[in-house]
């Protein structure tokens, strides 16, 4: 497994602002992934993000929108921009220890609540 | 792109009774079907998963059946315990698309 630690682990924000947040994992990973939940439903995935190159967007987001940084292979940032309260979410970052696997694990994720 | 859906949405069973919740998919690529617990304001925990090689696999008081040729797999707990309430996701997850798709997840209870 992994250990997965993502900050903030809460905030409240308000409409209009951005916010990043950041996960760092105490090892080297090839594949880091960001998951949207919102309240009372299922992960959806926001993007790939990718060492040294642009993220892979979902069909439904945009970077202008969700800009993800890859700096080295145990670090990634997610921005959530401009929010709205739509944007209200638990945002989860997850890693693929083992490679393409999918044996994804997840921190502990970061919710949001935009005033 | 795959499609995941999973029943029941909620399930509640007397404690030390069996619980069983299913999942079918769309993609026949995909080869890897990990089931999640996710305990309130804590991420999504790996507590079992099978491959498309095995039809069947058991951990203890888990475990998950795979049919491929009716793409389902399930995911069955036997007694049941009430620190087994939570919200269970199964996926699905194919080599070809580096992508895990959820299911709506079941919230489970169990009553003591």
């Amino acid at each position: 497994s992994a250990v997965i630690s993502q900050k903030p682990s809460r905030d409240i924000c308000q409409r209009g602002t951005s916010l990043t947040i950041q996960c760092q994992v105490d090892s080297q990973v090839t594949m880091m992934f960001w998951y949207r939940q919102q309240p009372g439903q299922s992960l959806t995935l926001i993007a790939t993000a990718n060492q040294g190159s642009e993220a892979t967007y979902e069909s439904g987001f945009v970077i202008d929108k969700f800009p993800i940084s890859r700096p080295n292979l145990t670090f990634s940032t997610l921005t959530v921009s401009n929010m709205s309260p739509e944007d209200s979410s638990i945002y989860l970052c997850s890693v693929d220890i083992s490679g393409n696997t999918g044996e994804l694990f997840f921190g502990e994720g970061s919710r949001l609540t935009v005033l | 792109g795959e499609n995941v859906e999973q029943h029941p949405s909620t399930l509640s069973v007397q404690e030390g009774d069996s619980a069983v919740i299913k999942c079918t998919y769309s993609d026949s690529a995909s080869n890897y079907f990990p089931w999640y617990k996710q305990e309130l304001g804590k991420g999504p925990q790996l507590i079992i998963d099978i491959r498309s090689n095995v039809g069947e696999k058991k951990d203890q008081r888990i475990a998950v059946t795979l049919n491929k040729t009716a793409k389902h797999f399930s995911l069955h707990i036997t007694e049941t315990q009430p620190e087994d309430s939570a919200v269970y996701f199964c996926a699905a997850y194919a080599d070809s698309s580096y992508k895990l798709i959820f299911g709506s997840g079941t919230r489970l209870l169990v009553r003591p």
